[in-house]
């Protein structure tokens, strides 16, 4: 079985500050891990994904994440907040091995502000 | 590309009516669609996984008479919600699978409000 843990619902940060939204993950098998954003009243968007290939995953807008099997963690982190990135983040894990066709275990999400 | 859209992207009914959500996949086939539900400052839960002309799997506590899901075509799933009460208002959420991404794409969601 599959399950996210997100520490911390509610994150602010100044503009300009390093971002960091924790998550920590635990798998039976070996993980694929997601980063999502939500904007108010809109679907989730795909910041970036681990698939077992490198540790270290760039993203879009300026985000990346590192897997670290060691402590079973996904943190997302971007060097400098910029207001538009005030959203929902959600980290996901894909059960069964990560195909797109097996399903998405969401934590409870961070609601990131940011601060001008 | 892979884009998803969903139709309406919020509608407001009577309780006691049935209202049906369209997910589209507009750009690709997507082998399966997932639906999700998701209340207001909550994360996403999945309701149930739907392949392409077969019957959709219902995740535990879901009712399969209530929330009808048909996947008739692989670019196109549809959430029938049946009989809508109060208590189902809420923000449902489409995702479809592509199999080479090892990701899913989700639909911009439609906001359910049953008076």
């Amino acid at each position: 079985a599959q399950s996210v843990t997100q520490l911390g619902s509610h994150v602010s940060v100044s503009e300009g500050a390093l971002v960091l939204l924790r998550c920590n993950y635990s798998s039976s098998v070996p993980p694929y891990l997601f980063w999502y954003v939500q904007y108010p009243n809109q679907g989730l968007q795909l910041l970036l994904k681990y698939t077992s290939a490198a540790t270290l995953v760039k993203g879009i807008n300026g985000f990346e994440a590192e897997f670290k099997k060691s402590e079973t963690s996904f943190h997302l982190t971007k060097p400098s907040a910029h207001m538009s990135d005030a959203a929902e983040y959600f980290c996901a894990v894909s059960g069964g091995g990560g195909g797109a066709t097996n399903k998405l275990i969401f934590g409870t999400g961070t609601l990131l502000a940011v601060q001008p | 590309g892979a884009v998803v859209s969903q139709h309406p992207s919020w509608v407001i009914c009577k309780s006691g009516t049935s209202v049906k959500i369209e997910c589209r996949s507009l750009d690709f086939q997507a082998t399966t669609m997932f639906w999700y539900r998701q209340f207001p400052k909550q994360s996403l839960m999945l309701m149930a996984t739907s392949n392409e002309g077969s019957k959709a799997t219902y995740e535990q506590g879901v009712e399969k008479d209530k929330f009808l899901i048909n996947h008739a075509s692989l670019t196109l799933s549809t959430l029938t919600v049946t009989s809508a009460h109060p208590e189902d208002s809420s923000f449902y959420i489409c995702s479809a699978g592509l199999a080479a991404a090892y990701e899913q794409y989700f639909g911009p969601g439609t906001r359910l409000t049953v008076t």
